[in-house]
């Protein structure tokens, strides 16, 4: 079946501009996460949802960065004012329901954030 | 507080070589889950094993095996007979076992491997 997929793959954007960056998850993946990876390091959660709410967004660096499943399916990441340290690759990824806190995580190729 | 390290930064070896990566966590939970994934060079990370806390059975899926002991707070990860193929980086991670980070993988810094033909 298919996995998780994100879009843009790639995305180049001046500093200051506002992106977003969309996750579709597995089907029939009630939980869905975001993480971000910068060069070299492990990647670092961000937010976690539950269906269509937020059960977890205590990894967001600040309120430049926001996310939203409105409909407890695909989920977009939105990110302010960009600043070149906002410069990565954001992974999502989905498990089946995520409230044992075990699953199985599966994650999408990642969009790869450039801000000039 | 959460944390895994994997202190090998960097592994190379030769085609056929086995290989032993090591990673160490830290949890004050009793209940976790350890994890392995793979990130080839393609970027998308691929799963690999689970673990629960309570089970330190050691696991083998073909060419690889962990190796998980409690006492040492470790979950270590060998390839045998490597292959050009396996050139990636290795990340292991935790998620603890309790309400507020539920859901929430922790990762170390990863360890590339490099296998020559």
């Amino acid at each position: 079946g298919a996995g998780v997929s994100q879009t843009p793959s790639n995305k180049v954007t001046e500093k200051g501009k506002y992106v977003e960056l969309r996750c579709d998850p597995i089907s029939g993946h009630t939980a869905l996460y975001w993480y971000r990876q910068s060069l070299g390091q492990g990647p670092e959660f961000l937010i976690y949802f539950q269906g269509t709410g937020a059960a977890d967004d205590s990894g967001l660096p600040n309120d430049r960065f926001f996310a939203v499943r409105p409909e407890g399916s695909v989920s977009t990441l939105k990110i302010q004012r960009t600043e070149r340290g906002d410069s990565a690759v954001y992974l999502c990824a989905s498990s089946n329901s995520g409230l044992a806190g075990s699953d199985t995580q599966y994650f999408g190729p990642g969009t790869r954030l450039t801000v000039l | 507080a959460q944390k895994v390290t994997q202190a090998q930064t960097e592994i190379s070896v030769v085609e056929k070589e086995d290989v032993t990566l090591d990673c160490v966590y830290e949890t004050r939970d009793t209940t976790y889950y350890l994890f392995w994934y793979k990130q080839p060079p393609s970027g998308e990370l691929v799963f690999l094993i689970r673990r629960n806390s309570f089970d330190e059975q050691n696991e083998i899926s073909g060419r690889y095996s962990w190796n998980f002991q409690k006492s040492t707070s470790s979950f270590n990860f060998t390839i045998t007979a490597s292959q050009v193929v396996d050139s990636a980086v290795y990340f292991c991670a935790l998620i603890p076992h309790r309400g507020s980070t539920l859901g929430r993988l922790y990762f170390g810094r990863g360890t590339q491997l490099t296998v020559w033909p």
